[in-house]
């Protein structure tokens, strides 16, 4: 199993540019989670979905936009990037989500917007 | 109170030393706990869950108390290959539109590097 998948590994944008990271589980996870993770700050949750065709905002979903078509994939869009946007982002599976469950994640994003 | 609150840190030690992170959480409600690791410029893995009771894997060991809100994590006999970021992560549940769902808090970590 490769597990979490995400691309690219890194990017930069300009300002108003717009970019979908993938992301990809092959571990049959109902449960996928993106994060971004500022430096010293911790994961802030942007969206999750607990399904196919389900998505719901996290913690910080402004400037963003998801979907989820498959159970394996789940994009993230942004539509015009702002500098605020610069960080790494994380994309994250779990198989159910109880007291103890665990989350996977991928490699992760490093976006600059500029 | 923040929701989690680690030790800011960072922490440098000698391989051999013994290290421990403080993590406090604010929710009462909080379900479970966990420490994640996370290396530089990587993602992170799940190091350990907290119980109760306190448990132990290895050299490592957590420990939850609940009335202090406070969990723990010792770290003995420590080698180089253990520097890393420690997370602290709280697992909440929450209740909305019938029904319950659970959500996990990450800390900001803290940066422990273990010296030759």
């Amino acid at each position: 199993n490769a597990g979490v998948t995400q691309t690219p590994k890194f990017r930069i944008l300009k300002i108003g540019q717009s970019m979908t990271l993938q992301c990809t589980q092959d571990m049959n996870h109902n449960y996928m989670y993106w994060y971004r993770q500022d430096p010293g700050m911790g994961l802030k949750l942007i969206y999750y979905s607990v399904g196919a065709g389900i998505t719901d905002k996290g913690e910080v979903p402004n400037g963003y936009n998801v979907s989820r078509s498959t159970t394996e994939d789940f994009p993230l869009r942004l539509e015009l990037a702002a500098p605020s946007q610069t960080s790494v982002y994380f994309c994250a599976s779990s198989y159910r989500r109880d007291r103890f469950y665990e989350q996977y994640f991928g490699p992760g994003t490093r976006l600059t917007v500029t | 109170r923040k929701e989690v609150e680690q030790d800011p840190g960072p922490f440098n030690v000698p391989e051999g030393a013994t290290v421990a992170f403080n993590c406090t959480y604010s929710n009462s409600a909080s379900q479970s706990f966990f420490w994640y690791r996370q290396d530089c410029r990587k993602e992170p893995k799940l190091l350990m869950s907290v119980y109760s009771s306190g448990n132990e894997d290895g050299r490592f060991t957590a420990q939850l108390n609940r009335a202090s809100q406070y969990i723990s994590l010792l770290i003995r006999d420590s080698k180089l290959s253990d520097s890393a970021t420690y997370l602290c992560v709280v697992n909440m549940i929450y209740f909305e539109g019938g029904g319950s769902n659970y959500k996990l808090t990450f800390g900001k970590g803290t940066l422990l590097t273990v010296n030759p």
